[in-house]
């Protein structure tokens, strides 16, 4: 199975910073089928991007994925209060589906 | 889309743990249902998925000790897990999916696995 590897394991930030999360594939994610899953505290993960770049219905432009291969990226530009938030990316480009550990964006 | 996950929060050691996720709001036909759960610290791992034709896949890893069910005309599907240990206590999460991209989930419900 492809293993997700996500750094860092915690990114402190102000709002207003710029937030970027990597997501790295122990073997190229086929079409590149790489999502991102946005899971705040108490609540379910939400499909944020799929297909490594478009924008699930109800994120802001703010939020973009880019990458291909083994390599990919989740930016977050003028963090907002609300997008303190646990990261997860999910690759679903080969059987079984995997996640990485996910990356905590924490206030600073 | 709104999906609820009922069923016992403790499961003895080397019982069956049994959830069943009901689903309002969507043609259930239009989805595959997924389960994902995620013990505490570590990775969320892909269970399985069923499709209202009843047609399964299952992650190899747990493959021997799975079955899922669908009961379409009740908008609700099941996961059965036998033989469980402490290593299986996690957060027990049911989505809907398009094939593996997960899209609702619903709440999740803690399961803990001790005598």
């Amino acid at each position: 199975e492809i293993v997700l590897t996500q750094s860092p394991g915690t990114l402190s930030l102000s709002p207003g910073d710029r937030a970027t999360l990597s997501c790295r594939a122990s073997e190229s994610v086929s079409s590149n089928y790489l999502a991102w899953y946005q899971q705040k505290p108490g609540q379910t993960p939400r499909l944020l991007i799929y297909g490594a770049s478009s924008r699930a219905t109800g994120f802001p432009d703010r939020f973009s994925g880019s990458g291909s291969g083994t390599d990919f990226t989740l930016t977050i530009i003028r963090l907002e209060p609300e997008d303190f938030a646990v990261y997860y990316c999910q690759q679903y480009g080969s059987s079984p589906p995997t996640f990485g550990q996910g990356t905590k964006v924490e206030i600073k | 889309v709104q999906l609820q996950v009922s069923g016992p929060g403790l499961v003895k050691p080397s019982e069956t743990l049994s959830l069943t996720c009901n689903v309002s709001g969507a043609s259930f036909t239009n989805y595959f249902w997924s389960w994902i759960r995620q013990p505490a610290g570590k990775k969320l791992e892909w269970i399985g998925r069923i499709y209202t034709t009843g047609s399964t896949s299952y992650n190899p890893s747990l493959k021997s000790r799975v079955t899922m069910s669908i009961d379409t005309p009740n908008n609700q599907f099941s996961l059965r897990l036998t033989a469980v240990t402490a290593a299986d206590t996690a957060i027990y999460y049911c989505a809907g999916s398009n094939w593996n991209l997960f899209d609702p989930w619903g709440p999740g419900i803690q399961v803990t696995v001790s005598s």
